[in-house]
């Protein structure tokens, strides 16, 4: 049972474009959502994060958009730099579920200069 | 570097021997997390710590694996008697613990099994 999903495996940008990725999840109970950077052979990098009682947070060139009646979140990257190249996930966590993440199975996103 | 640490980075090991792996959390942090991924997939969650308390444990975690954080500092995760399926980057995480669930987890750069 995939709670999380993402469901683009990839996509492909032009440098200085806007890039969107987007996440579904099914589980009503999940009330904290974040978005993670994964170069390869490293960790998870945490980039962003968005509580249910907001629709939108903004970091610098990051914004999350969460939208809980469709269950569907949103990260918006502009512009995009080729240094944003790397695997991005989406994950959700519940007051049920004290510290547990539920992750998405990740986007590859690619930036070409 | 005040990042959460990981080591060994690699493990490679042959099947039916026993591995551990060991995590220093960032150091005020008193949540310590770890999770398992495998190739094309998100992380899964394994287990986590409040301090010295293991207070979650999911289903993925066999009578194979054990976790322990003796002091609530640093964490060790040992698996016995290694299979195949095993092999995976087993990744920690850790967070304030002060707060509610929402926490901001920071990860560790993992360490990747290979069984042979």
């Amino acid at each position: 049972d995939q709670q999380v999903k993402q469901n683009s495996p990839s996509l492909s940008v032009q440098e200085g474009r806007i890039s969107i990725l987007n996440c579904d999840y099914t589980n009503s109970m999940f009330d904290y959502f974040l978005w993670y950077k994964k170069y390869p052979a490293e960790g998870p990098t945490f980039l962003i994060s968005i509580s249910s009682i907001k629709d939108k947070n903004e970091d610098g060139r990051f914004t999350v958009f969460l939208n809980k009646s469709a269950k569907h979140l949103s990260l918006h990257i502009v512009p995009s730099q080729p240094g944003d190249s790397a695997v991005y996930f989406c994950a959700a966590s519940g007051h049920t579920s004290y510290g547990k993440l539920t992750f998405g199975q990740g986007t590859i996103l690619t930036v070409h200069p | 570097d005040t990042g959460v640490s990981q080591n060994p980075r690699h493990k490679i090991t042959k099947r039916g021997q026993n591995v551990t792996f060991r995590c220093d959390p960032i150091s005020e942090h008193n949540r310590l997390y770890w999770y398992r991924q495998t190739l094309g997939q998100g992380p899964e969650f394994l287990t986590y710590f409040q301090n010295e308390a293991q207070l979650e444990k999911s289903r993925l975690l066999s009578d194979r694996f054990s976790a322990e954080r003796p002091k609530g500092s640093f964490s060790t995760l040992e698996i016995q008697r290694t299979e195949q399926g095993d092999s995976a980057m087993y990744l920690c995480a850790s967070s304030l613990g002060t707060g509610g669930p929402q926490e901001t987890q920071y990860f560790g750069p993992g360490t990747r099994l290979l069984v042979l």
